[in-house]
């Protein structure tokens, strides 16, 4: 499914680096979200808005920043990387027509040395 | 606080075996609730949602409000369900820790 496209796919960086992950989608939703996928630890919410104007911290926010440009695009920004946050991030778009259904993006993968 | 626990983080069986993935939930309200695979090099998606009560791919799943359970079953497992399983609710965007499915030839 090529509607959730994240860029970039694999990002290697220092600690201390400024650090944009980007998220567009053609779906057409009105809500996006971020995720990190640790081992052990499943995906937890990072951040997640509900229409241009609406954004909202999830359960582990801090350290992360995001916006939303637009309806279809929603970047999510690490402000000064640390080697914790070395993750898999995940994108996703969800519709409340849709019963919430999420549709993610293929994923980052970030490492921070 | 509400959460959604998976206790198996490997579950290993052989092919034509019966397979249960355990999701159990905390939440005071009324769940949604889901289920969603991750294949290997492929993306999260949905496997199905209590909502519609369907049976996907072979696989159902009851909502059971008196265990506050939504177990994932299927009767006869095949080696394409090897996968990363996620359960999930979206009252607050909660995913459990995931269980990863190994079908065995």
């Amino acid at each position: 499914d090529a509607d959730v496209t994240q860029t970039p796919r694999n990002r290697i960086t220092k600690t201390g680096k400024r650090i944009m992950l980007e998220c567009s989608q053609t779906k057409g939703h009105d809500r996006m979200y971020w995720y990190r996928q640790d081992p052990g630890l499943g995906l937890r919410l990072i951040y997640y808005s509900f229409d241009v104007k609406d954004i909202n911290k999830g359960e582990i926010s801090d350290g992360y920043s995001v916006s939303r440009q637009a309806q279809a695009k929603f970047s999510l920004s690490l402000e000064s990387a640390i080697p914790n946050q070395t993750a898999l991030y995940f994108c996703a778009t969800s519709d409340l027509q849709g019963a919430d259904t999420q549709y993610f993006g293929p994923g980052t993968r970030l490492t921070v040395l | 606080a509400q959460r959604v626990t998976q206790p198996e983080k490997l579950l290993s069986v052989f092919k034509g075996a019966p397979v249960e993935l355990k999701c159990n939930y905390s939440y005071s309200g009324s769940p949604e609730l889901f289920w969603y695979v991750q294949y290997s090099r492929q993306r999260l998606q949905l496997l199905l949602r209590h909502i519609s009560r369907e049976s996907i791919k072979g696989f159902t799943a009851d909502l059971n409000k008196g265990e506050t359970s939504f177990h994932l079953k299927k009767p006869f497992a095949q080696e394409e369900d090897s996968a990363m399983y996620y359960c999930a609710t979206t009252n607050k965007l909660i995913f459990g820790t995931g269980t990863l499915l190994a079908v065995q030839p």
